[in-house]
């Protein structure tokens, strides 16, 4: 068990709806990092929080957003979507917002009909 | 650009052989690398990771990794494959000079060990 939460661990939804992934870091850490993976495109960098801020964009699209809540927990936001939204979102914590070790949550995995 | 490659999408090995799976990596700075392994349906586990200091750096489950600078490469070892280490692995780096702890991952080696 890393210590990282993330909710919900399976969603299936319709194209053009809209949700939201919740992660819960390890106590104490205060980065937040989100990863698409998906069989063709593999571990994709989304976003990084550090302390409520954005730190550093990946390969985010406009149509998903992200914040980072005062109690450090954060949310993904995926709207109009598409079946090549289809994959596993997966949360991750470091206590630093530099270059360390990042602890991984189970994932959540999207499927778009 | 900074970029990652893992030699090999599937390596096969038989129980009580040599495991090794080739991780090479492209930076233009000092890297910090890491091996992370998943299994089914769970999330990355860090296996070891290697932040300048010793070049041989062993991690769990009997894995080690050997950081060379000349050939840009960290790749995994481990000197007998058990059935359990069958699973999903991912070499990544990230940039000890950066502001980011994001890490750029490899596409994956998927370890299958064989009876």
């Amino acid at each position: 068990d890393s210590g990282v939460t993330q909710t919900p661990k399976h969603l299936i939804t319709a194209t053009g709806q809209r949700v939201t992934l919740r992660c819960s870091p390890r106590s104490g850490d205060l980065s937040v990092y989100w990863y698409q993976q998906s069989l063709d495109q593999g571990l994709q960098f989304l976003i990084q929080y550090y302390n409520g801020e954005e730190r550093a964009k990946g390969n985010i699209l406009e149509r998903f957003s992200a914040q980072q809540f005062p109690d450090l927990h954060s949310e993904l936001n995926l709207s109009s979507l598409e079946l090549g939204d289809s994959a596993l979102y997966f949360c991750a914590s470091s206590v630093v917002g530099g270059p360390g070790e990042l602890f991984f949550g189970e994932g959540s995995r999207l499927t778009v009909l | 650009a900074q970029s990652v490659t893992q030699l090999g999408s599937h390596v096969s090995v038989s129980e009580g052989a040599l495991v090794l799976l080739r991780c090479n990596y492209s930076s233009s700075v000092p890297p910090y690398l890491f091996w992370y392994v998943q299994y089914p349906n769970q999330g990355l586990q860090l296996l070891l990771k290697y932040t300048s200091a010793a070049t041989l750096v062993k991690g769990i489950n009997g894995f080690e990794a050997e950081f060379k600078k000349s050939e840009t490469s960290f790749h995994l070892t481990k000197p007998s494959a058990h059935m359990s280490d069958a699973a999903e692995y991912f070499c990544a780096v990230s940039f000890s000079s950066s502001n980011t702890g994001k890490l750029i991952f490899g596409q994956g080696t998927t370890l299958q060990v064989k009876p």
